[in-house]
């Protein structure tokens, strides 16, 4: 069993919906949870961070972070044919000696005009 | 004020050869972490250097080995190529170690 399970889509819908995506993990050392965005032939590119449980908002953007279900979401509102890209999700314990992040496979979303 | 920069962006190799992959942090980083991202894969961790130290390695083979310079730069390099070792290698930067990383574009390598 891989430690972080994301579903890898591909996720397709119209223009303006609202898109949830979402991992769960195994490891309940995990406290530091990030949620990347990865164009094609890019790297990835921070979205959201967050420490422990709880929402965060940015923009269109929400992550929510339940460590009770080991359980993370991604909420993107009015969705934008830009926003048509791979969302990695990562996460991390954060203890002193580690930086290690650990990956989802990846979501594929495609928004259509 | 400029991103993770890596260097070269693609690069063509035959097995049994050595390559060596370039990094440099983004403007006020201290920390770079490298990794591995097979097609339609998420990225796997490789290595962490720190303090011009490696600090923490992935399940990768001693064929990876890395540097960081005092400059905060770090350098990738990879013995004894193998087919598998085609992938996108990716530097990511961050002040100390847990602090969120940022990503370069990374370095496509592929191995014939």
């Amino acid at each position: 069993q891989k430690e972080v399970e994301q579903d890898p889509g591909p996720l397709s819908v119209p223009e303006g919906a609202i898109v949830s995506l979402n991992c769960t993990y195994s490891n309940s050392a995990f406290q530091y949870f990030m949620w990347y965005r990865q164009y094609s032939r890019k790297g990835p590119e921070l979205l959201m961070y967050t420490y422990s449980s709880g929402n965060k908002e940015d923009g269109r953007f929400t992550a929510q972070v339940d460590k009770s279900s080991k359980y993370i979401s991604l909420f993107i509102r009015d969705s934008q044919p830009s926003d048509s890209a791979t969302y990695l999700c990562a996460m991390s314990d954060g203890s002193s000696n580690t930086g290690k992040l650990i990956f989802g496979q990846g979501t594929t979303l495609q928004v259509k005009p | 004020d400029a991103g993770v920069t890596q260097s070269p962006t693609h690069l063509i190799k035959t097995r049994g050869q050595q390559v060596t992959l370039r990094c440099s942090p983004k403007s006020g980083h201290d920390t770079v972490s490298w990794y591995q991202q097979a097609l339609g894969q998420g990225p796997q961790f490789i290595f962490q250097y720190y303090e011009e130290e490696e600090r923490q390695r992935g399940n990768f083979p001693d064929r990876f080995s890395g540097h960081q310079f005092p400059n905060y730069s770090s350098e990738l390099n990879v013995n004894a190529l193998l087919l598998g070792d085609s992938a996108l290698y990716l530097c990511a930067s961050g002040l100390g170690r847990t602090q969120p990383q940022h990503f370069g574009d990374g370095t496509r390598l592929s191995i014939l």
